[in-house]
């Protein structure tokens, strides 16, 4: 089965800075999505990124960029120009084609925006 | 703006009471997801509905029972809970339930308190 690992429970950037949310996966799947979610304090999760894993171009939504690396399961969200707004619990999430509706999420990553 | 609309928003049920949850998209898709997340938790998958179907029910306690009347809404009935069912449960919607590249958007949740 597979499994989404994000080994940083809590990350703090300055405003304005740039900081990297780590995350892997572990998969023997060659076609696989990959998502990140962003949970603020009202508790929605809203959608920031997705890669599919057959684009070898790195997805990228205004200040939100991903690193994903397919050979070494890794798949790292950057945000740039960090904002207040930012501040949340985000969680990587990897989806399989083939087994219908199954989503894995990580264990989350919470960011502090320091003003 | 989430197109995905949850009611109520908070919820306080005693153990014998009867309850619902309430979800409504506006986006046509044809998947609807419950799912329900503990405090500093992800999400865990209970039900699936796909084309108003219930395609996936993950061994929920059957104190819990979902509904689809149609392809816009997805109830959760409540029945009978115990103090650690209190949690947050997020109604979700996809395009399509299967496929991997259908992104589930979710709904802003429904704080559920069992006492």
């Amino acid at each position: 089965a597979q499994t989404v690992t994000q080994s940083q429970p809590e990350m703090s950037v300055q405003e304005a800075e740039t900081v990297t949310l780590s995350c892997t996966y572990d998969t023997s799947e060659s076609d696989y999505y990959l998502f990140w979610y962003k949970q603020p304090p009202s508790r929605q999760m809203i959608l920031v990124i997705r890669q599919e894993a057959y684009k070898q171009q790195n997805a990228t939504e205004n200040r939100f960029s991903v690193n994903f690396q397919k050979a070494a399961k890794s798949f790292s969200l950057k945000i740039s120009d960090s904002q207040l707004g930012d501040a949340a619990m985000y969680f990587c999430a990897y989806r399989s084609p083939y087994n219908n509706n199954d989503m894995r999420f990580g264990a989350g990553t919470r960011l502090t925006v320091k003003p | 703006d989430t197109e995905v609309t949850q009611t109520p928003k908070h919820l306080v049920m005693g153990m014998t009471n009867k309850k619902s949850l309430k979800c409504e998209q506006h986006m046509g898709h044809r998947a609807m997801y419950w799912y329900k997340q503990k405090a500093k938790k992800p999400p865990e998958l209970m039900f699936v509905y796909s084309y108003e179907k219930l395609s996936i029910n993950e061994s929920v306690p059957s104190r819990f029972s979902p509904e689809c009347p149609n392809s816009s809404l997805l109830n959760l009935h409540l029945h009978a809970l115990q103090p650690e069912d209190s949690a947050l449960y997020l109604c979700a919607s996809s395009q399509m339930a299967g496929g991997g590249g259908n992104t589930i958007y979710f709904g802003e949740g429904s704080w559920l308190t069992v006492v």
